[in-house]
């Protein structure tokens, strides 16, 4: 059981440069998520998608898009990189949660992405 | 308005004793759900104790435990004869029911130093 894999775990972009942040879990999860992890920040979500074929804004979703290209599968992607958008980038899974599921469902976090656009 | 408010961006203890890690919330909705997550120098996330809003007694996980008191909005994170290995941020996080996704929303964090 791998858990949450993201790739890659570092990466350094020029200014208007894109690229995909790739996430992939094994543990059967319906939810999937992108956070993004400033200093003294602590961790912002971007975007979500709470099963498979939907996804949802989160709190900072500008300059980004997302794919849940199906149950295992959540990609983030940056179109035209921005210094702005140099980060640590984590993808978290859970079980089904909210009114239909239990509250208690943890999340289950990749390793990160470090990424630093010049 | 911050939904998780961690007021101690950097607390120092002692080898073998107890510390408290504040956590304070606000929402509106009755039933919620509050977490403790710990990430070491290395990066990952680790998950470490779950309280429910209906809860009727603190969560404990060995050394962790949650001073729970919902009437002052508060979830403090207590550790128990401190070891090196605790020296981490430490992140109080918040889901709420009326959100579908599950998706949790996170304080600052606090920065712990354990001190031999």
């Amino acid at each position: 059981n791998a858990g949450v894999t993201q790739t890659p775990k570092f990466q350094v972009l020029k200014t208007g440069q894109s690229m995909t942040l790739q996430c992939a879990q094994d543990m059967n999860h319906n939810s999937m998520y992108w956070y993004r992890q400033d200093p003294g920040m602590g961790l912002r979500l971007i975007y979500y998608s709470a099963s498979e074929g939907t996804t949802d804004k989160g709190e900072v979703p500008n300059g980004y898009n997302v794919s849940r290209l199906n149950k295992r599968e959540f990609s983030l992607r940056l179109e035209s990189a921005a210094p702005s958008q140099t980060s640590v980038y984590f993808c978290a899974s859970s079980e089904k949660t909210g009114l239909a599921g239990g509250l208690y469902n943890e999340q289950f976090f990749g390793p990160g992405t470090r990424l630093t656009v010049l | 308005a911050q939904k998780i408010t961690q007021t101690q961006p950097g607390m120092f203890v002692q080898e073998k004793e107890a510390v408290t890690l504040d956590c304070t919330y606000d929402t509106s909705d009755p039933s919620y759900g509050l977490f403790w997550y710990k990430q070491p120098s290395s990066g990952e996330m680790i998950f470490l104790i779950y309280q429910g809003s209906y809860d009727q007694q603190n969560a404990t996980e060995g050394r962790y435990s949650l001073n729970f008191q919902k009437a002052r909005k508060s979830a403090n994170l207590v550790i128990s004869a401190s070891q090196l290995g605790d020296s981490a941020m430490y992140f109080c996080a918040m889901r709420e029911t009326y959100n579908q996704g599950g998706k949790l929303i996170f304080g600052q964090g606090t920065e712990l130093s354990v001190k031999p």
